[in-house]
């Protein structure tokens, strides 16, 4: 499997709870990014992992956190669950040196919070 | 003002036809423009990607990129059915790293 895999596909959670995902980048990229999909909108920059340490994160609170392990996939944390967070939770890896060559996506995660 | 502004749609176009998807974009130091197709329910799929002014050709498809202008455009020749999706325009600042920023797509529809 050369893809990017995520898990889990759906989720149901409640306000005020926390929710854990995961995703598995692309053989040979090394770097995973974090997006947040509205309906109707374009993705939004969540946060960006390389060599485990945080590349850089758009404007989303604390209560998203993420976290690269050193087979470079990635878990991206929301604590305090809030009805708005409900979304489709995108994970997309790169290759660090060649950035120029854009994203593959996962399958998404879609978030529902009740 | 958002970063990346593409007309929203939907834009509906007969078989055959080209279909023609507008971007611009409001900070000039982006350096690597893409284009990702997301079908309804899916997620987004990169299809062409272009760093130079001018002109890019894959196939049915031609990205134009004109700096000066802070315009991208995506032409899709021969458009066919199996094309109607939302087509995402995406910039990026940075050419070794860093976010992509993305418009909110537009949607277009090709009529058999």
């Amino acid at each position: 499997e050369t893809g990017v895999t995520q898990s889990p596909t759906h989720l149901i959670k409640t306000r005020g709870q926390q929710v854990t995902l995961r995703c598995s980048s692309q053989s040979g990229h090394n770097t995973v990014s974090w997006y947040q999909q509205a309906l109707g909108q374009g993705p939004q920059f969540i946060f960006q992992y390389y060599r485990e340490e945080e590349n850089g994160r758009g404007n989303f609170p604390p209560r998203f956190s993420g976290l690269q392990f050193p087979n470079y996939s990635s878990e991206l944390n929301v604590n305090a669950l809030e009805l708005d967070d409900s979304a489709l939770y995108l994970c997309a890896s790169s290759s660090y040196q060649g950035a120029n060559y854009g994203y593959t996506f996962g399958s998404g995660t879609r978030l529902t919070v009740v | 003002q958002k970063e990346v502004e593409q007309n929203s749609g939907p834009l509906s176009v007969p078989e055959g036809a080209i279909a023609s998807l507008n971007c611009t974009y409001s900070d000039r130091g982006s350096q690597s423009f893409f284009w990702y197709r997301q079908y309804s329910g899916k997620s987004p799929e990169l299809i062409m990607s272009i760093y130079s002014n001018g002109d890019k050709e894959d196939g049915r498809f031609t990205a134009q990129l004109n700096k000066a202008s802070q315009y991208v455009s995506l032409l899709i020749r021969d458009s066919q059915p199996s094309d109607s999706a939302t087509y995402l325009c995406a910039a990026k600042r940075d050419t070794n790293a860093g976010k992509s920023t993305f418009g909110d797509g537009t949607t277009l529809t090709v009529k058999p």
